[in-house]
């Protein structure tokens, strides 16, 4: 089956601090893969996306690269701000006859501190 | 503005009772999607739709269904047979549910609460 694993949280990092939240998958095809957020109290928003090998998604700061070798979408940032606490979900997606479904991780928690 | 909405936003079941959580867009997406949520397990599939009047379980359809007669909504029902639906409930929607990059958006969520 498909599956998403990501690093545990939460993670504490000082305001301007490089981050990294760890993604590694397991597919049964040829995946298109995704980071979303959650700010507390609200739904999803997309962060980034890419959808082939080598793809490097950005978005605000953020980027991920979609490593095939490695099973792995890694979501950076080279500088951290306190706005950007909140939950991050790796996410993919395999195009089958069943719609467009998204398989996630359980989440990762950013807190950022002055 | 072009959104989803969700109500209520906190809703309150009480024991053997089926509760109705509603959902709707203005985004003109063809297909739509009910995700529930718990604390350390990320979002689970419930239903989706890719077209009016047709609709397909998800991951953990056991003890909800759903309507879909009208293009903008997708009202989730939590009947009494699902046992533990304590959880936050989210709504998304996407263009047509086919492309491979294809971005789901979602709304605010509902806060489902057994009394």
């Amino acid at each position: 089956g498909n599956s998403v694993t990501q690093m545990e949280g939460p993670v504490t990092l000082s305001e301007e601090a490089f981050l990294t939240i760890n993604c590694t998958y397991t597919a049964t095809g040829y995946p298109s893969l995704f980071w979303y957020v959650q700010y507390p109290g609200e739904g999803l928003q997309l962060l980034l996306k890419a959808t082939k090998a080598d793809d490097k998604g950005s978005n605000k700061g953020f980027e991920a690269t979609y490593r095939k070798e490695t099973t792995s979408f890694h979501l950076e940032k080279g500088s951290v701000q306190v706005s950007d606490s909140a939950v991050y979900f790796c996410a993919l997606r395999i195009l089958t006859g069943g719609g467009n479904k998204l398989t996630f991780g359980t989440g990762t928690q950013l807190k950022v501190e002055l | 503005d072009g959104g989803i909405t969700q109500s209520p936003k906190y809703l309150f079941r009480k024991e053997g009772q089926n509760v109705t959580l509603s959902c709707e867009q203005n985004l003109n997406h063809d297909a739509m999607y009910w995700y529930r949520q718990d604390p350390g397990q990320g979002l689970r599939l419930i239903y989706y739709s890719q077209i009016v009047n047709d609709f397909q379980k998800g991951d953990i359809a056991e003890g909800y269904s759903v309507s879909r007669e009208k293009k903008e909504s997708f009202p989730l029902t939590v009947t009494s047979a699902q046992k533990n639906p304590t959880a936050f409930y989210l709504c998304a929607s996407s263009i047509n549910g086919i492309d491979r990059g294809e971005t789901q958006y979602f709304g605010p969520g509902t806060r489902l609460l057994v009394l």
